[in-house]
């Protein structure tokens, strides 16, 4: 069964602590994408990555590291330099090729509260 | 920078009634998205528009696009319960020449269908 899968569901920090959400894909998929949504708005962009060791910032990338060693997984490490890390955060894959064929489809999301 | 407004930000409708949602973006784009959130979920792709003119329908919701006005519409005739969610709007520009796009959401419109 093809899909993204995130994990954990649900995720407590500690001030001061750096975490990693899990984002893996077995759709063969050569993008990937991390997005934040915060309460009442829409999706606001923090890393993609086009191909393995390789990926690029998007619009909120402070506070946050990636890492694409593997085409399936691209994980997300929220530090503790991100000052207001509580967030819904998506995952998000898509392949190479003219639209609509580079459609970019979601995991079911990771929240993350800052206790 | 590319900007995405979606107007209403709440539409609280009753059973039967129609109504639109509208989707201005400020650049030039190759697609725009429709999707829908329920609640504490993630992202349902409703529609992917391509080109000037392109008209979509899936049950009680039609998208069109007019790329001339950088306007998009999620139109919902006839409203049921089943359609309570939020609706995002998403433009793509495309990164660096490449086919992946990044993309940018508006702020979503809430939906409430009343009986």
């Amino acid at each position: 069964d093809g899909g993204i899968t995130q994990s954990p569901k649900y995720l407590f920090r500690k001030e001061g602590q750096n975490v990693t959400l899990s984002c893996e894909q077995n759709l063969n998929h050569d993008a990937m994408y991390w997005y934040r949504q915060d309460p009442g708005q829409g999706l606001r962009l923090i890393y993609y990555s086009q191909i393995v060791n390789d990926f690029q910032k998007g619009d909120i990338a402070e506070g946050y590291s990636v890492s694409r060693e593997k085409k399936e997984s691209f994980p997300l490490t929220v530090t503790s330099a991100q000052k207001n890390p509580t967030a819904f955060y998506l995952c998000a894959s898509s392949i190479a090729g003219p639209p609509p064929f580079n459609e970019q489809f979601f995991g079911p999301g990771t929240r993350l509260t800052v206790l | 920078e590319l900007k995405v407004e979606q107007n209403p930000l709440f539409l609280s409708m009753q059973e039967g009634k129609n109504y639109t949602i509208y989707c201005n973006y400020s650049t030039t784009s190759d697609r725009l998205y429709w999707y829908r959130q329920d609640p504490g979920k993630s992202l349902e792709s409703l529609f992917v528009l391509l080109s000037n003119g392109a008209v979509k329908q899936e049950g009680r919701l039609m998208a069109s696009l007019d790329t001339k006005a950088r306007l998009s519409t999620l139109h919902i005739t006839a409203a049921v319960h089943d359609l309570s969610a939020t609706y995002f709007c998403a433009v793509v520009i495309p990164a660096g020449g490449t086919s992946y796009g990044k993309l940018t959401f508006g702020q979503g419109t809430i939906l409430t269908v009343h009986p």
